[in-house]
């Protein structure tokens, strides 16, 4: 079955360094990735969107990779600020039943310490 | 700015009571979803719409049913809460139309409400 794998454990980094999130699938082949934002007790956040043709896209600070032969995509957040520090979902297409879907991993959470 | 609203942001009721969780989206998107959140497992879809009167199983559909009689509005169902009912619900709408060639487009949540069933 479809399995979607960012890392549960929290990511502690220090204000100004470069912030990587890790999202890794199998036994899938999605169309495009989405990456969100979630604060405590709030509902997510679109952030970017990357499809299956593109390497790499950016916003701002923000880059995501996707890379469908290593079937993982790559969250940048660069010159992190304390404001940065958020829970960060990654989210793949899943074409089922006829209709295109979205498949959630379950977050890996982002610290940024003064 | 696209707005998804959601009746209650917390909710505590018994078991066996029928509960009913409401959301309403103000751009006329003609996708809406329902989730549930848990530690460690990430948003699950219970059910999906992708056009008024129209519903689709997502996921995890047991004890739940949904209901869209207007296109705006998306209600999800507890026909009788359990205790492992207990979560955060999350609506979400997105903006694409209905059709298995077109790509769906980025889902807006609402706020969630925190369901805790005694």
């Amino acid at each position: 079955s479809q399995k979607i794998e960012q890392n549960s454990e929290a990511l502690n980094i220090q204000e100004g360094k470069t912030a990587t999130l890790t999202c890794n699938y199998t036994n899938y082949s999605p169309a495009y990735l989405q990456w969100y934002r979630q604060d405590p007790g709030r509902g997510p956040v679109f952030l970017l969107l990357i499809r299956e043709n593109e390497k790499e896209k950016r916003k701002e600070r923000l880059k995501v990779t996707f890379d469908t032969t290593l079937k993982q995509s790559l969250f940048h957040i660069t010159a992190s600020q304390p404001a940065d520090s958020a829970t960060y979902l990654c989210a793949l297409d899943l074409f089922s039943g006829g209709y295109n879907k979205l498949i959630f991993g379950a977050g890996t959470r982002l610290a940024v310490h003064p | 700015d696209v707005k998804v609203t959601q009746s209650s942001r917390y909710l505590v009721k018994r078991t066996g009571e029928k509960v009913f969780l409401e959301c309403v989206q103000d751009m006329d998107h003609e996708n809406m979803f329902w989730y549930r959140q848990d530690p460690g497992l990430g948003l699950r879809l219970i059910y999906f719409s992708y056009d008024v009167k129209m519903k689709e199983k997502g996921d995890i559909p047991e004890g739940y049913s949904v209901s869209r009689e207007k296109k705006e509005r998306f209600s999800l169902i507890l026909e009788s809460a359990s205790t492992n009912q207990t979560s955060m619900y999350l609506c979400a709408s997105s903006p694409s139309g209905a059709g298995e060639w077109e790509l769906p487009d980025t889902q807006y949540f609402g706020p969630g409400t925190r369901l805790t069933v005694l």
